[in-house]
């Protein structure tokens, strides 16, 4: 099973500032299979990016994601308010799929 | 519109059985793998169970195998999740989510449910 680790656990940052996430693959992902999701409070995790880089339909470009092999990198350019969740990757290349434990993008 | 409303969880006691389902629309259900997602309190998320778009293939994590069984009625647009022998550690909000393509696993998820929550509790 790939385990992913993502760091740091919780980014405090205020709005307009860059935030940079990271997730780590315990093996390689194959075919760089890495989404990220966005959750809120009581809310569904949400798609972002699909394919380490691709953002999903709807989702603004102040989010980028990059990465290959083992490490990949969520960014978000200039934080607005509605940008402060907690963080999944979640690798789909190798059976079990699996998810970090999150990052959380706090206000500071 | 894509809506996936899941429904069926609730308060059940360690060793007993529950049925949770998701009523699918706004797409074609047939066309597109499903799974079961869990987040425990506080915790992360776990992929529970997927089912391809047929029907044909399913896959479990190994902490629910021999004790879930995943199932879609095409019909009825419903995906299903039956729970047997709950432990505590199973308590846990439980998401239906959509996958983007036809595969019982291996895939990422556009579309997600509300969730329903599950408590294993004597």
């Amino acid at each position: 099973e790939i385990v992913l680790t993502q760091s740091p656990g919780t980014l405090s940052l205020s709005p307009g500032e860059r935030a940079t996430l990271s997730c780590r693959a315990s093996q390689s992902v194959s075919s760089r299979y890495l989404a990220w999701y966005q959750q809120k409070p009581g809310q569904a995790p949400r798609l972002l990016i699909y394919g380490a880089s691709s953002r999903a339909t709807g989702i603004p470009d102040r989010f980028g994601g990059s990465g290959s092999g083992t490490d990949f990198t969520l960014t978000i350019s200039r934080l607005e308010a509605e940008d402060f969740a907690v963080y999944y990757c979640q690798q789909y290349g190798s059976s079990p799929q699996t998810f970090g434990q999150g990052t959380k993008v706090e206000i500071k | 519109e894509v809506q996936l409303v899941e429904s069926g969880g609730g308060l059940v006691q360690p060793g007993g059985s529950l049925r949770l389902s998701c009523a699918a629309s706004g797409f074609t259900f047939s066309s597109y793998g499903m799974s079961w997602v869990r987040q425990a309190p506080g915790k992360g998320l776990e992929w529970v169970s997927g089912i391809s778009g047929s029907g044909g293939s399913t896959d479990y994590a190994d902490s629910v195998k021999g004790r879930f069984t995943i199932s879609r009625d095409s019909s009825k647009n419903t995906l299903y999740l039956q729970m047997n022998s709950l432990s505590a550690a199973d308590t846990a909000v439980y998401y239906c989510a959509k996958g983007q393509t036809t595969s019982s696993s291996l895939i990422r998820y556009d579309y997600w449910g509300q969730g329903t929550l599950v408590t294993v509790s004597s």
